[in-house]
């Protein structure tokens, strides 16, 4: 199996930076993508191909991935942007792996 | 928009088989280059993807749930569908079916989730 390894919580007061990061072995030679997931709804893409923001997505939501890590960086965090985020990548055996999850709180 | 509609029971038996649909709308299952997706999470969990089905019936399986897991398509009736046997109580979860993408880029064959149903959740329990 793959793993994508991420923090549990991570806390941000409003309009702080907040950033989130992901191990995984098939980084940076796979994309990372990252998905947003507010409670009771369906996870949103907000990160495709390591950095790039999908149509609707504000610009305070940024990443990049350096060797193992991907990281992404939410500046001037929302008290909308509390949520649980996962990263997602597939591994060169084509396993679909979602990361472990970090719950944010912006307090 | 395209939008995606689970439905099915919400309460299995331990032991029986768990049978759910995604009917699409606003768009067409049968298109290239996208795979039609289960994913699954339990309560208080993380999402753990089930497996993904072609418009053909190409199909592929998480490892772990491959023995237990069947997904097909209908193109008359523009729905993929998902069984799952052999329930536990650790199958317990939100199924939401969701649009794949998937492509060749530099990194190789590269995909992800796209468009998401809002989720049914199952219960397994006597």
């Amino acid at each position: 199996s793959y793993d994508l390894t991420q923090p549990p919580s991570v806390s941000v007061s409003p309009g702080q930076t907040a950033r989130i990061t992901c191990s995984g072995d098939a980084f940076p030679k796979k994309y990372a993508f990252w998905y947003q997931q507010k409670s009771g709804q369906a996870p949103v893409l907000v990160i495709y191909e390591d950095n790039k923001r999908p149509s609707g997505i504000p610009e305070r939501f940024s990443a990049s991935t350096s060797g193992a890590l991907a990281t992404l960086t939410i500046s001037g965090a929302q008290v909308e942007d509390e949520a649980d985020y996962y990263c997602y990548s597939t591994d060169s055996s084509g396993n679909h792996t979602f990361g472990t999850g970090t719950k944010v709180t912006v307090l | 928009q395209l939008q995606l509609q689970e439905s099915g029971p919400g309460l299995v038996k331990p032991s029986e088989t768990l049978s759910l649909t995604c009917t699409v709308s606003g768009g067409s299952v049968s298109i290239t280059s996208y795979y039609w997706a289960w994913i699954r999470q339990s309560p208080g969990e993380g999402l753990e993807w089930i497996g993904s089905v072609y418009y053909i019936g190409t199909t592929y399986y998480n490892p772990s749930l491959k023995s237990r897991v069947t997904l097909s398509v209908d193109t008359s009736k523009n729905q993929f569908s998902m069984d799952l046997t052999s329930l536990t109580a650790a199958d317990t979860a939100v199924y939401y079916c969701a649009r794949e993408r998937e492509y060749y880029d530099i990194t190789g064959y590269e995909n992800y989730f796209d468009f998401w149903g809002r989720g049914t959740l199952v219960t397994v329990s006597s």
